[in-house]
């Protein structure tokens, strides 16, 4: 299986900062590789698909990069909505298709 | 809009079978663009990937469920349903349904989720 491992888990930041979380997987995903958006008692929301392509709708000051095993989304000015826990996803394998553990997003 | 709603018992016993449905209305499950999942999420705790079927049912299942997992779609209903057996507490969790959005590339299709849900409350408890 492949296991897929975000940092920080917790990242405290303030609103205008910018923000980067990582995500590894344990062997090669190529670019097979999603992020999502929750906040609390939510469904997840996409926000990049296939590493670094925004989800229609999504504001720009969200990014993705990476491929491989090493991935990052960024953030470019953190606004009061995006205070959230975000999650890496791997869709190379699909028969698991592993999610990273989180990453909560709270004020500084 | 495309939007999907979980149902289903919200209190299962232990060592029985939960059962959940989820109903899909502004589009088809009869698509053969695209995939249909379930994911779940225990209380406080992070997103686990359970099972993805298509239209003409051939489907994924995580590994570490497996062999208790049972996906099915009805396309007369336009609907796509989740059995696990013998649940213990380890299985209670928020259970979301989802649409897995195609990609496509020189030598296949990838596919994510784009719609989900709202979730659904699933406890395990005698």
């Amino acid at each position: 299986d492949i296991q897929m491992t975000q940092s920080p888990s917790t990242l405290s930041a303030s609103v205008g900062d910018r923000v980067t979380i990582t995500c590894r997987a344990s062997r090669s995903i190529s670019s097979w590789l999603a992020w999502y958006q929750q906040k609390p008692g939510k469904a997840p929301k996409v926000l990049i698909y296939k590493a670094s392509n925004l989800e229609s709708g999504v504001p720009s000051r969200f990014s993705g990069s990476g491929s491989g095993t090493e991935f990052t989304l960024t953030i470019s000015s953190l606004q009061p909505d995006d205070f959230a826990t975000y999650y890496c996803q791997q869709y190379n394998d699909y028969s698991s298709g592993t999610f990273g553990q989180g990453t909560k997003v709270e004020i500084k | 809009q495309l939007q999907l709603q979980e149902s289903g018992p919200g209190l299962v016993k232990p060592s029985e079978t939960l059962s959940l449905t989820c109903t899909v209305s502004g589009g088809s499950v009869s698509s053969t663009n695209y995939f249909w999942g379930w994911i779940r999420q225990p209380p406080g705790k992070g997103l686990e990937y359970i099972a993805c079927i298509s239209y003409s049912g051939y489907n994924y299942y995580n590994p570490s469920l497996k062999s208790r997992v049972t996906m099915s779609v009805d396309t007369s209903k336009n609907q796509f349903s989740l059995k696990l057996s013998s649940v213990t507490a380890a299985d209670t969790a928020v259970y979301y349904c989802a649409r897995l959005n195609p990609y496509y590339y020189g030598s296949g299709t990838k596919y994510y989720f784009d719609y989900w849900g709202q979730g659904t409350l699933v406890t395990v408890s005698s």
